[in-house]
Protein backbone atom coordinates (compact mmCIF):
# COMPACT_ATOMS: atom_id res chain seq x y z
CA UNK A 1 0.00 0.00 0.00
CA UNK A 2 1.67 3.27 -0.82
CA UNK A 3 2.73 5.98 1.31
CA UNK A 4 -0.06 9.09 0.23
CA UNK A 5 -3.11 8.02 -1.63
CA UNK A 6 -4.55 10.63 -3.49
CA UNK A 7 -7.89 10.45 -5.41
CA UNK A 8 -6.61 11.03 -9.25
CA UNK A 9 -9.04 13.04 -10.08
CA UNK A 10 -11.84 16.13 -8.58
CA UNK A 11 -14.55 17.96 -10.28
CA UNK A 12 -15.87 21.17 -9.54
CA UNK A 13 -17.54 24.20 -10.29
CA UNK A 14 -16.40 28.25 -10.26
CA UNK A 15 -16.78 29.76 -7.58
CA UNK A 16 -17.60 26.56 -5.61
CA UNK A 17 -14.89 25.26 -2.79
CA UNK A 18 -13.15 21.37 -3.73
CA UNK A 19 -11.06 19.79 -0.61
CA UNK A 20 -8.79 17.38 -1.97
CA UNK A 21 -7.59 14.56 0.11
CA UNK A 22 -4.25 13.14 0.99
CA UNK A 23 -4.57 10.03 2.84
CA UNK A 24 -2.15 8.24 4.71
CA UNK A 25 -1.25 4.90 4.84
CA UNK A 26 -2.98 3.03 7.87
CA UNK A 27 0.06 2.92 10.38
CA UNK A 28 1.24 6.67 9.90
CA UNK A 29 -0.27 8.86 12.29
CA UNK A 30 -1.43 12.06 10.47
CA UNK A 31 -1.46 14.04 13.24
CA UNK A 32 2.87 13.37 13.67
CA UNK A 33 3.60 14.83 9.91
CA UNK A 34 3.46 18.02 8.18
CA UNK A 35 1.72 17.84 5.20
CA UNK A 36 3.22 19.60 2.26
CA UNK A 37 1.07 20.60 -0.83
CA UNK A 38 1.71 21.68 -4.63
CA UNK A 39 0.26 22.89 -7.33
CA UNK A 40 1.16 21.74 -10.88
CA UNK A 41 0.39 22.92 -14.42
CA UNK A 42 1.67 21.27 -17.77
CA UNK A 43 5.01 22.40 -18.38
CA UNK A 44 5.79 23.68 -15.29
CA UNK A 45 7.35 22.13 -12.41
CA UNK A 46 5.49 21.98 -8.99
CA UNK A 47 4.68 24.65 -6.89
CA UNK A 48 4.51 25.03 -3.60
CA UNK A 49 1.36 26.21 -1.80
CA UNK A 50 1.43 25.31 2.01
CA UNK A 51 2.20 23.09 4.64
CA UNK A 52 0.67 22.56 7.76
CA UNK A 53 1.16 20.54 10.62
CA UNK A 54 -1.65 22.17 12.84
CA UNK A 55 -3.44 25.37 13.04
CA UNK A 56 -0.33 26.50 14.89
CA UNK A 57 2.21 24.70 12.69
CA UNK A 58 1.42 25.83 8.98
CA UNK A 59 3.37 27.85 6.39
CA UNK A 60 1.80 29.77 3.29
CA UNK A 61 3.82 29.65 0.35
CA UNK A 62 5.08 32.86 -0.94
CA UNK A 63 2.43 34.80 -2.93
CA UNK A 64 -0.01 31.75 -2.22
CA UNK A 65 -3.70 33.49 -2.05
CA UNK A 66 -5.40 32.31 1.44
CA UNK A 67 -8.12 31.11 -0.33
CA UNK A 68 -5.76 27.72 -0.33
CA UNK A 69 -5.55 26.05 2.96
CA UNK A 70 -4.76 23.25 5.22
CA UNK A 71 -5.88 20.96 7.50
CA UNK A 72 -6.37 17.43 8.76
CA UNK A 73 -8.77 14.96 9.20
CA UNK A 74 -7.64 12.54 11.96
CA UNK A 75 -10.85 9.92 11.66
CA UNK A 76 -9.71 9.34 8.01
CA UNK A 77 -5.58 9.62 8.61
CA UNK A 78 -5.62 12.32 6.03
CA UNK A 79 -4.55 15.50 4.74
CA UNK A 80 -6.64 17.98 3.14
CA UNK A 81 -6.10 20.77 0.77
CA UNK A 82 -9.42 23.04 0.37
CA UNK A 83 -8.85 25.84 -2.44
CA UNK A 84 -12.24 28.08 -1.75
CA UNK A 85 -13.55 30.26 -4.32
CA UNK A 86 -12.40 28.61 -7.03
CA UNK A 87 -11.46 30.24 -10.13
CA UNK A 88 -10.61 28.21 -13.83
CA UNK A 89 -7.06 29.17 -13.45
CA UNK A 90 -6.84 26.68 -10.28
CA UNK A 91 -6.79 23.82 -12.90
CA UNK A 92 -4.37 21.62 -12.64
CA UNK A 93 -2.63 18.61 -10.68
CA UNK A 94 -2.10 18.69 -7.31
CA UNK A 95 0.44 16.99 -5.17
CA UNK A 96 1.00 16.21 -1.44
CA UNK A 97 4.58 15.33 -0.03
CA UNK A 98 5.78 14.27 3.81
CA UNK A 99 9.13 13.43 5.17
CA UNK A 100 8.71 9.57 5.72
CA UNK A 101 11.72 6.97 6.74
CA UNK A 102 14.30 9.59 5.85
CA UNK A 103 12.75 10.27 2.50
CA UNK A 104 10.40 12.63 0.82
CA UNK A 105 7.39 11.03 -0.01
CA UNK A 106 5.13 12.28 -3.06
CA UNK A 107 1.34 11.25 -3.17
CA UNK A 108 0.08 10.19 -6.88
CA UNK A 109 -1.54 13.62 -7.01
CA UNK A 110 -4.92 14.77 -7.97
CA UNK A 111 -5.82 16.27 -10.97
CA UNK A 112 -8.77 19.22 -10.28
CA UNK A 113 -11.01 19.85 -13.63
CA UNK A 114 -12.84 23.47 -13.14
CA UNK A 115 -16.32 23.02 -14.68
CA UNK B 1 15.45 35.90 -4.09
CA UNK B 2 16.81 32.47 -4.82
CA UNK B 3 16.66 30.87 -8.55
CA UNK B 4 18.13 27.80 -9.29
CA UNK B 5 19.08 27.26 -12.98
CA UNK B 6 19.60 23.57 -14.32
CA UNK B 7 21.78 22.50 -17.23
CA UNK B 8 22.89 19.44 -18.76
CA UNK B 9 22.69 16.89 -21.61
CA UNK B 10 18.67 15.98 -22.77
CA UNK B 11 19.80 12.54 -24.09
CA UNK B 12 21.75 9.54 -22.29
CA UNK B 13 22.67 6.64 -23.72
CA UNK B 14 21.81 3.41 -21.77
CA UNK B 15 24.87 1.89 -19.87
CA UNK B 16 26.28 5.30 -19.46
CA UNK B 17 26.18 8.25 -16.93
CA UNK B 18 23.41 10.86 -16.61
CA UNK B 19 24.67 13.99 -15.61
CA UNK B 20 23.25 17.42 -14.12
CA UNK B 21 23.84 20.45 -12.07
CA UNK B 22 21.75 22.94 -10.26
CA UNK B 23 23.36 26.10 -10.12
CA UNK B 24 21.92 28.85 -7.41
CA UNK B 25 21.81 32.09 -6.56
CA UNK B 26 20.22 34.04 -3.91
CA UNK B 27 21.71 31.31 -1.47
CA UNK B 28 25.08 29.37 -0.71
CA UNK B 29 25.41 25.65 -0.91
CA UNK B 30 27.12 25.47 1.40
CA UNK B 31 24.96 27.38 4.03
CA UNK B 32 24.06 26.33 7.41
CA UNK B 33 20.32 26.35 6.91
CA UNK B 34 20.09 25.36 2.87
CA UNK B 35 19.27 21.88 1.84
CA UNK B 36 19.53 20.94 -1.93
CA UNK B 37 17.42 18.24 -3.12
CA UNK B 38 16.76 16.16 -6.82
CA UNK B 39 13.52 14.82 -7.80
CA UNK B 40 12.47 13.32 -11.12
CA UNK B 41 8.99 13.27 -12.60
CA UNK B 42 7.78 10.24 -15.16
CA UNK B 43 4.20 9.23 -15.88
CA UNK B 44 5.00 5.52 -14.94
CA UNK B 45 6.36 6.70 -11.65
CA UNK B 46 5.07 10.00 -10.65
CA UNK B 47 7.31 12.80 -8.63
CA UNK B 48 10.28 10.36 -7.33
CA UNK B 49 12.70 12.24 -4.84
CA UNK B 50 15.96 11.30 -5.89
CA UNK B 51 18.25 12.60 -2.69
CA UNK B 52 19.79 15.83 -1.01
CA UNK B 53 23.13 17.51 0.05
CA UNK B 54 23.23 19.57 3.08
CA UNK B 55 26.24 21.02 4.92
CA UNK B 56 25.85 21.36 8.95
CA UNK B 57 29.36 21.74 9.79
CA UNK B 58 30.24 19.27 7.31
CA UNK B 59 28.50 17.76 4.12
CA UNK B 60 26.27 15.09 4.43
CA UNK B 61 24.03 13.10 1.98
CA UNK B 62 20.64 10.64 2.02
CA UNK B 63 19.33 9.08 -0.96
CA UNK B 64 16.44 7.11 -1.93
CA UNK B 65 16.58 3.73 -1.50
CA UNK B 66 15.19 2.95 -4.98
CA UNK B 67 18.57 4.47 -6.64
CA UNK B 68 21.28 4.31 -3.92
CA UNK B 69 23.54 1.84 -5.68
CA UNK B 70 23.92 4.48 -8.70
CA UNK B 71 23.04 8.13 -7.35
CA UNK B 72 25.82 10.66 -6.35
CA UNK B 73 24.76 14.05 -5.35
CA UNK B 74 27.92 16.44 -5.15
CA UNK B 75 28.02 20.01 -3.94
CA UNK B 76 30.54 22.61 -6.05
CA UNK B 77 31.25 25.15 -3.80
CA UNK B 78 33.52 26.53 -6.07
CA UNK B 79 30.77 27.60 -8.26
CA UNK B 80 27.92 27.25 -5.83
CA UNK B 81 26.02 24.64 -7.42
CA UNK B 82 25.28 21.05 -6.86
CA UNK B 83 25.01 17.96 -9.38
CA UNK B 84 23.20 14.71 -9.82
CA UNK B 85 24.87 11.39 -11.20
CA UNK B 86 23.06 8.60 -12.05
CA UNK B 87 25.19 6.08 -12.85
CA UNK B 88 24.38 2.77 -15.33
CA UNK B 89 21.06 4.42 -16.84
CA UNK B 90 18.33 2.67 -18.45
CA UNK B 91 15.59 3.37 -20.18
CA UNK B 92 13.56 3.73 -17.34
CA UNK B 93 15.38 6.40 -15.91
CA UNK B 94 13.83 8.58 -19.04
CA UNK B 95 12.09 11.43 -16.84
CA UNK B 96 11.73 15.22 -16.11
CA UNK B 97 14.64 15.93 -13.71
CA UNK B 98 13.93 18.89 -11.23
CA UNK B 99 16.66 20.24 -8.49
CA UNK B 100 15.16 21.71 -5.30
CA UNK B 101 15.73 23.18 -2.13
CA UNK B 102 13.79 22.37 0.60
CA UNK B 103 12.12 25.20 3.26
CA UNK B 104 8.78 23.88 4.69
CA UNK B 105 8.96 21.58 2.11
CA UNK B 106 10.36 21.07 -0.96
CA UNK B 107 10.01 24.86 -1.31
CA UNK B 108 11.63 26.19 -4.53
CA UNK B 109 11.95 24.14 -7.60
CA UNK B 110 14.18 24.38 -10.89
CA UNK B 111 12.98 24.48 -14.04
CA UNK B 112 13.15 20.81 -14.72
CA UNK B 113 15.09 19.31 -17.43
CA UNK B 114 14.10 16.35 -19.66
CA UNK B 115 16.66 13.46 -19.54
CA UNK B 116 16.03 10.50 -22.19
CA UNK B 117 17.98 7.50 -22.02
CA UNK B 118 18.30 6.17 -25.35
CA UNK B 119 20.65 4.94 -27.65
Amino acid sequence: QAVLTQPSSLSASPGASASLTCTLRSDINVAAYGISWYQQKPGSPPLFLLRYRSDSDKQQGSGVPSRFSGSKDASANAGILLISGLQSEDEADYYCLIWYSSAWVFGGGTKLTVL
Amino acid sequence: QVQLQQSGPGLVKPSQTLSLTCAISGDSVSSNSGTWNWIRQSPSRGLEWLGRTYYRSKWYNDYAISVKSRIVINPDTSKNQFSLQLNSATPEDTAIYYCAKEGYGLDLWGQGTTVTVSS
